[in-house]
């Protein structure tokens, strides 16, 4: 069974700074990763995903992330936070071998963007 | 407009009356989902279908019932609802579960429900 861990509940960094928010997964087969963004009130919202080829995947506003297979790790990346990137960020696996296979969501981490 | 749609988004009620929360997708979607989220604990996966007559369960299915009669609706029964039911559920639906281009999921906005 397919499994994922973020290991921060809370992340702050300025405006300005870059951000990473780190995820590391389980997955028997080939992994699909995805990366989905909450604001308040908000349903989740899709930012970017790893299918396969480049390990580095662009997204919506400004994010990146890297697919690290040896590390099994798909951490959230932004080169200059933003205030208005302050929401909770979720990261999900499926495994892409198996037809039929749930997603599975990690437990989130809010990040928090100061002034 | 490309959404899924969710109804109602507030619900309040006690112990033991059935409910059911709607979702509507209008993207001819073949995949739909339901998840509840917890604080601390994320999103999990309620039940999940691949096409119209097709479900099955998710991580957390105690206590929930679905339907896929049509293929843009997937609504969600509560038989006899429990105050550990109280939680903010989302109904997903994605374009492509086979590995395509896609296979990114879309959410409705949410529905609130608390049982007393």
């Amino acid at each position: 069974a397919q499994s994922v861990a973020q290991p921060e509940d809370q992340v702050n960094v300025a405006e300005g700074n870059p951000l990473t928010v780190k995820c590391t997964y389980s997955v028997s087969g080939n992994p699909y990763l995805f990366w989905y963004v909450q604001y308040p009130n908000r349903g989740l919202q899709f930012l970017l995903k790893y299918i396969t080829g480049d390990n580095l995947v662009k997204g919506s506003y400004g994010f990146e992330a890297e697919f690290n297979k040896s590390q099994t790790s798909f951490h959230l990346k932004k080169p200059s936070a933003l205030v208005s990137d302050s929401a909770l960020y979720f990261c999900a696996v499926r495994d892409g071998e198996n037809y039929g296979q749930n997603f599975v969501f990690g437990p989130g981490t809010r990040l928090s963007v100061l002034p | 407009e490309a959404q899924v749609t969710q109804n109602p988004r507030y619900l309040i009620t006690v112990t033991g009356k059935k409910l059911t929360v709607t979702c509507s997708q209008n993207m001819n979607h073949e995949y739909m989902s339901w998840y509840r989220q917890d604080p601390g604990l994320g999103l999990r996966q309620i039940y999940y279908s691949m096409n119209v007559e097709v479900t099955d369960k998710g991580d957390v299915p105690e206590g929930y019932k679905v339907s896929r009669k049509e293929k843009r609706n997937f609504p969600l029964i509560l038989e006899s609802p429990s105050p550990n039911q109280t939680s903010l559920y989302f109904c997903a639906s994605s374009d492509d579960l086979a590995g395509g281009i896609t296979d990114t999921q879309y959410f409705g906005p949410g529905t609130r429900l608390t049982v007393l």
